[in-house]
């Protein structure tokens, strides 16, 4: 099994609709969670990031939390066509060895207009 | 500006031919990473550098080498031992080495190979 499940999709949305991204995670030790957005031939760029559990808010996004279901979330409100993108969750935790990310398989998103 | 430049954008490589693909930052970050993404694969990790003269194997090291003789930059060679090497090949840094706190990855724009 591995580390960070996502579900690929493609998830197609209207515009303006609120879109729910998902992940579920597997290692226990896992402390940081991040949401990465990568544009079509583009490198990942950081979108969100949490420690532990919980939520954070930032304009339209928020990425939420849970780690006794080992459940991690992004929530979009008011899409947008330039939200067009794959959607990258990733986990990491730090200690003896080095900081790693343990990534998600991505998730395609279009906002249709 | 500050930032991970890779090149080349866009690679060719014949078989049985080795290809080294540049990876440079300007934002002094300690470790430096490269990651291979396929569709529907995400980002696997193939090596990774903590510190200059000094590299681990990641998930999938099997037929790349690395080399790390400046902090700046982390060259990836895929060698002809090397399977499948059509991908989109993704470098990317953190500020330090993150035994005690998340550090930010950065990216850098990407190399996509491709194998004739």
């Amino acid at each position: 099994q591995k580390e960070v499940e996502q579900d690929p999709g493609p998830l197609s949305v209207p515009e303006g609709a609120i879109v729910s991204l998902n992940c579920t995670y597997s290692n226990s030790a896992f402390q940081y969670f991040m949401w990465y957005r990568q544009y079509s031939r583009k490198g990942p760029e950081l979108l969100m990031y949490t420690y532990s559990s919980g939520n954070k808010e930032d304009g339209r996004f928020t990425a939420q939390v849970d780690k006794s279901s080992k459940y991690i979330s992004l929530f979009i409100r008011d899409s947008q066509p330039s939200d067009s993108a794959t959607y990258l969750c990733a986990a990491a935790y730090s200690g003896a060895g080095s900081y790693q990310l343990t990534f998600g398989k991505g998730t395609k998103l279009s906002v249709i207009p | 500006d500050g930032g991970i430049t890779q090149s080349p954008k866009y690679l060719f490589r014949k078989e049985g031919q080795n290809v080294t693909l540049s990876c440079e930052q300007n934002l002094n970050h300690d470790a430096m990473y490269w990651y291979r993404q396929d569709p529907g694969q995400g980002l696997r990790l193939i090596y990774y550098s903590q510190i200059v003269n000094d590299f681990q194997k990641g998930d999938i090291a099997e037929g790349y080498s690395v080399s790390r003789e400046k902090k700046e930059s982390f060259p990836l060679t895929v060698t002809s031992a090397q399977k499948n090497p059509t991908a989109f090949y993704l470098c990317a840094s953190t500020r330090g080495s993150g035994r005690s706190s998340y550090n930010e990855q950065f990216f850098g724009p990407g190399t996509r190979l491709t194998v004739l």
